[in-house]
């Protein structure tokens, strides 16, 4: 069964610096990749996704991932955080069995940024 | 409509009593998904629907949830004699097919008392 672990729970970080969120993933397979945002008061949202091809993917917003298969990792990065990028972020790789597929959330890193 | 959207946003019960949750996805999309989230922690997998045929219940915890998609657009998830540890946030998502990206609506919220 597929698993997915985001090592920080809580980041707090100054604005313009420096931002990684670690996601590691079990599952052996073809995988697609997505990192999800969700901001204070609305609903999840896409930030990036990687399907195949460059493993280095670009986002919105500045955010980019870097998908290393040799470590089951897919890690968000932002070279400068700004206060709007206080929100909650969510990796959730996605294996498909048949014609199913469904995604498999971490428990999600807080991140608070301060002026 | 412009994004999914889901009915009740808030929904308090009192224990035993059933609840229907209503799911309203991007037209046009075939792909339909249903996720619970508790507090702090990440969106769970429930169950997952191309047009009305439901094609993975695997994640409904008991036979109290169900959900249905009759006419391959709106979807209903439904919880029977509900308990205080189904509290959680209901979350519903749509993609154009089963392998594209999901559009999460707004979620709703459930407490019951």
């Amino acid at each position: 069964a597929q698993s997915v672990s985001q090592h920080n729970h809580h980041v707090i970080l100054s604005e313009a610096a420096s931002l990684e969120l670690g996601c590691n993933y079990s599952y052996g397979g073809t995988v697609n990749l997505f990192w999800y945002v969700q901001y204070p008061g609305q609903h999840l949202q896409l930030l990036l996704k990687y399907f195949s091809g460059d493993p280095l993917v670009k986002g919105i917003k500045g955010f980019e991932a870097e998908f290393i298969k040799s470590k089951f990792s897919f890690n968000l990065r932002k070279p400068s955080v700004q206060w709007s990028d206080t929100a909650e972020y969510f990796c959730a790789p996605r294996s498909f069995t048949g014609t199913a597929s469904k995604l498999t959330f971490g428990t999600g890193t807080r991140l608070q940024v301060t002026l | 409509g412009a994004g999914v959207s889901q009915s009740p946003r808030y929904k308090v019960t009192k224990r035993g009593q059933d609840v229907a949750l209503r799911c309203d996805p991007i037209s046009g999309h075939v792909s339909l998904y249903w996720y619970r989230q508790a507090l702090g922690q990440g969106p769970e997998f429930l169950t997952y629907f191309n047009y009305e045929a439901q094609q993975d219940k695997s994640g409904l915890p008991n036979d109290r949830f169900s959900a249905e998609r009759p006419e391959g657009s709106i979807s209903t998830l439904t919880i029977q004699r509900t308990e205080q540890r189904d509290s959680a946030m209901y979350r519903c998502a749509s993609s154009l097919y089963g392998n594209n990206e999901q559009f999460f609506g707004p979620g709703t919220r459930l407490t019951v008392l």
